[in-house]
């Protein structure tokens, strides 16, 4: 049991490059999100799925796309990467219920560099 | 807008004595909170979490407790160890349709000195 697993770990693109983050969760979770966490500030919410085949807009959508394959797996896309897209990216999947209520649980991040 | 504030950015607490770590939230719709722990080049894992209908939750050495009144909420660990030292963060949610989305604030260093 893997729970949540992203690739690449480490990446380092030109300006104007694109690329796709991917993520899987084994833990049959309905929801996926897609977090950015840059120095000295919380994650914030980039895209999410509420469950597969489904996908909405977070807190700072420009610039990125995403897609929900299936029910494990949910990729993040940077068309044109640009040098404040500089960024620890996460991903997370969510359990539902339990003792006290959801919990999302996180991948160990893609660290992305943009020149 | 910051909806969820950690106002103290780090913190450094002798081995044995408790760390408090304090986070203050602005939107009355947050239902669910909860305290996730980050060491370096990790993902954050999740650590204790309370509903909003409680004022208290206990796991070992980690308390929350929840003030709604004054939309407060703080992580107590006691005894604190060398392990604990990490980024500690604060989260809120207010289920929105099908989807709970979190609210993190940005985060408290606490050192654990020996």
């Amino acid at each position: 049991n893997a729970g949540v697993t992203q690739t690449p770990k480490f990446q380092v693109l030109k300006t104007g490059q694109s690329m796709t983050l991917q993520c899987a969760q084994d833990m049959n979770h309905n929801s996926m999100y897609w977090y950015q966490q840059d120095p000295g500030m919380g994650l914030r919410l980039i895209y999410y799925s509420a469950s597969e085949g489904t996908t909405d807009k977070g807190e700072v959508p420009n610039g990125y796309n995403v897609s929900r394959l299936n029910k494990r797996e949910f990729s993040l896309r940077l068309e044109s990467a640009a040098p404040s897209q500089t960024s620890v990216y996460f991903c997370a999947s969510r359990a539902m219920g339990g003792p006290v209520g959801d919990t999302q649980y996180f991948g160990p991040g893609t660290r992305l560099t943009v020149l | 807008d910051q909806q969820v504030k950690q106002n103290s950015p780090s913190l450094s607490v002798q081995e044995g004595r408790i760390s408090i770590l304090n986070c203050d939230y602005t939107n009355s719709m947050f239902d669910y909170f909860l305290w996730y722990k980050k060491y370096p080049a990790e993902g954050p894992t999740f650590l204790i979490s309370i509903s909003s209908i409680k004022d208290k939750n206990e796991d070992g050495r980690f308390t929350v407790f929840l003030n709604k009144s004054a939309k407060h909420l703080s992580l107590h660990i006691v005894p604190s160890q060398p392990g604990d030292s990490a980024v500690y963060f604060c989260a809120a949610s207010g289920l929105t349709g099908t989807a709970s989305k979190l609210t993190f604030g940005t985060g408290t260093r606490l050192q654990v000195t020996l």
